[in-house]
């Protein structure tokens, strides 16, 4: 079991310019989250998926972010346009049920 | 909102001392998880406490669930470097919601 996989592991990109992050969940799970983290404010849930359907979107900062989730084996959160104060590390986690949540390593964002 | 507090928030020992840190909240929740996390890494999960007045042990470490279900610790014996790292809480209620966590340093 690979885990839960996330690409790319570290983006720099300049402010206005979009970004993609990219989570491969566990196989058979039906849950997946994205979370973001950051010293000031903790880790933050932004949006969770259940069986490829987005169910609570409360998180999401903003209408630049988006999330989807065409099957059960990929999802995307993009930021477009991105800002300086999206710099965070992201985290997609996956989980059978809700309870056992398995964390990939993050994407670590800065955008400049 | 249900809101997790963590206490200490940086906690610095040397190894073989004990110590404990705590997670509360004023919100009831059905199951509380502590996780690890350690530097360029996603959080880990520890254990999950589901009843009022549970306690799980996972080797040197103890986790306690309070009788109210409102908050939590963890306790380790014996410190070692290797447990350095994030510990976080997590609830689970009307929302799973993270704790700001407690960042724990054993120096050798």
């Amino acid at each position: 079991d690979a885990g839960v996989i996330q690409s790319p592991r570290h983006e720099v990109t300049e402010m206005g310019q979009e970004v993609t992050l990219r989570c491969k969940p566990i196989s058979g799970h039906d849950y997946l989250f994205w979370y973001r983290q950051t010293m000031m404010r903790g880790l933050e849930l932004l949006i969770y998926f259940n069986n490829n359907v987005p169910i609570d979107d409360s998180g999401m900062p903003e209408d630049r972010f988006s999330a989807k989730m065409p099957n059960a084996s990929f999802s995307t959160l993009k930021i477009q346009p991105s800002e300086p104060r999206d710099s965070a590390v992201y985290f997609c986690a996956s989980s059978s049920g809700k309870m056992r949540v398995h964390f990939g390593n993050g994407t670590r964002l800065t955008v400049t | 909102t249900q809101l997790l507090e963590q206490s200490p928030q940086f906690l610095s020992i040397q190894e073989g001392e004990n110590l404990t840190v705590y997670c509360n909240s004023s919100s009831v929740f059905s199951s509380l998880q502590w996780y690890r996390q350690e530097p360029g890494e996603g959080p880990v999960l520890l254990v999950t406490v589901v009843t009022g007045g549970e306690v799980k042990k996972l080797k040197r470490l103890t986790f306690q669930f309070g009788d109210a279900r409102k908050d939590s610790s963890l306790h380790i014996t014996a410190a070692q470097p290797g447990d350095t790292g994030l510990y976080l809480c997590a609830g689970h209620g009307q929302n799973f919601v993270f704790g700001p966590g407690t960042r724990l340093s054993v120096l050798p």
